[in-house]
This record gives C-alpha cells, structure tokens and sequence, in this order.
C-alpha cells in the first residue's frame, strides 16, 4: 500500500525551462510535507517543504504547491539548470506521535539537458 | 562538522551471514532512522529511535535488528542475511521532535549472494 506515490519515473528538461515533479498522497494524516534531492552515490538532501496549513512555499528558484483536497503536491524548479539533475522524492509526515517518521514516495529521476 | 557518518560504504555477504552497519551523527540530534532504498521502491523505513534508550519498527523491519548506542549512535544489525536484503542503507537523523527535516548519511551499499 504506498501511501506517497510519484507516478512518473523520470522527467526530461531542457536547461532554463520549469520542471514540475509531482506527488499523490493516499493519507489524511499528512500534515508535513518535503522534497528530497539525491545525486548518485550519496544520501538525499533536504530541499524544501511545506505544512498543510500552507499552499504554497518558495526558496529561490524551488517553488511547492500544496492541494490538500487532491492530496497532490507538485514541485517547481524555475529555470532548471544541469545541475538540478538528480532523483527527487517526496515525502510526508503525520506529526502527532509519528514526530519525524517521513514516507516516502518511489522518486524521480530529472535529467536538465544543456 | 561532519553530519551523518556510516561505515562500511560498501559490503558483500554471501547468504546466512551476519553483519551490523553503523552509524554516527555528530549534530546532537536526538532521533535517528535506517532506511533502505531499492529500485523503484523509494525509501523505506526499517527502525528509528526518537531518542536516546528507544527504538520502534518502521515499515519493514523483519530480519533486522538495532541499537542505539548513545545520542550519537545507532547501529543496524542483519543476524542472518538473505539475498532480499541486497540494498542499499541509509542512517538519517533529526533535532527535535518538531523538525521533520532529515539530515542523511552517505549510504552502505549491501550484496548478498
């Protein structure tokens, strides 16, 4: 039962143009919601979040849109560079006494062509 | 300031043996996770320890083992590996039980033959 999906294995770009990864959640209990970044041969990295009492969060050229009646979140990467090539995850929490425990989607795999 | 450690980076078992993989933060974090990732799969959670002197299953615990050491440590232990564990490992640890932000260590890629 995955509770975080990503339906999309892999997204191609080219560099300077958006990138929207999404995300579909199955929970009720998500209230915590964050994306992950990881480059091959290292642990993910956190990228940027958001909770539910929001629809919206921006860190320069990161965007995360939250539709908690779709149990969807997308994320928005404008303009996308080489270097945002990486696998994405997103992941959600539950809070209450799930405090830090994340589920976590399959991934994304983002390719920025030069 | 070295974050999340883990060691070996890379292990190759053949099938019944035994191994534990550790893990240090030097943060001051109080919880910690082990996760393994898997192709197409995502992350999933194995154990967590919210802080020092607890530990509780996660998602897919079976054929596992942990302990938290002290704040700084929390080791993963395969009493018996079989080849459904060929993975890779990944420790990670958070602040407060009010930070959802996980810092990650590097990885231990694990084979079992």
């Amino acid at each position: 039962d995955q509770q975080v999906k990503q339906n999309s294995p892999s997204l191609s770009v080219q560099e300077g143009r958006i990138s929207i990864l999404n995300c579909d959640y199955t929970n009720s209990m998500f209230d915590y919601f964050l994306w992950y970044k990881k480059y091959p041969a290292e642990g993910p990295t956190f990228l940027i979040s958001i909770s539910s009492i929001k629809d919206k969060n921006e860190d320069g050229r990161f965007t995360v849109f939250l539709n908690k009646s779709a149990k969807h979140l997308s994320l928005h990467i404008v303009p996308s560079q080489p270097g945002d090539s990486a696998v994405y995850f997103c992941a959600a929490s539950a809070g209450g006494t799930s405090y830090g425990k994340l589920t976590f989607g399959q991934g994304t795999i983002l390719t920025v062509h030069p | 300031n070295a974050g999340v450690t883990q060691t070996p980076k890379f292990q190759v078992l053949k099938t019944g043996q035994s191994m534990t993989l550790q893990c240090a933060q030097d943060m001051n974090h109080n919880s910690m996770y082990w996760y393994r990732q898997d192709p197409g799969m995502g992350l999933r959670l194995i154990y967590y320890s919210a802080s020092e002197g607890t530990t509780d299953k996660g998602e897919v615990p079976n054929g596992y083992n942990v302990s938290r050491l002290n704040k700084r440590e929390f080791s993963l232990r395969l009493e018996s590996a079989a080849p459904s564990q060929t993975s890779v490992y990944f420790c990670a640890s958070t602040g407060t039980q009010s930070s959802y932000e996980q810092y990650f260590g590097p990885g231990t890629r694990l084979t079992v033959t």
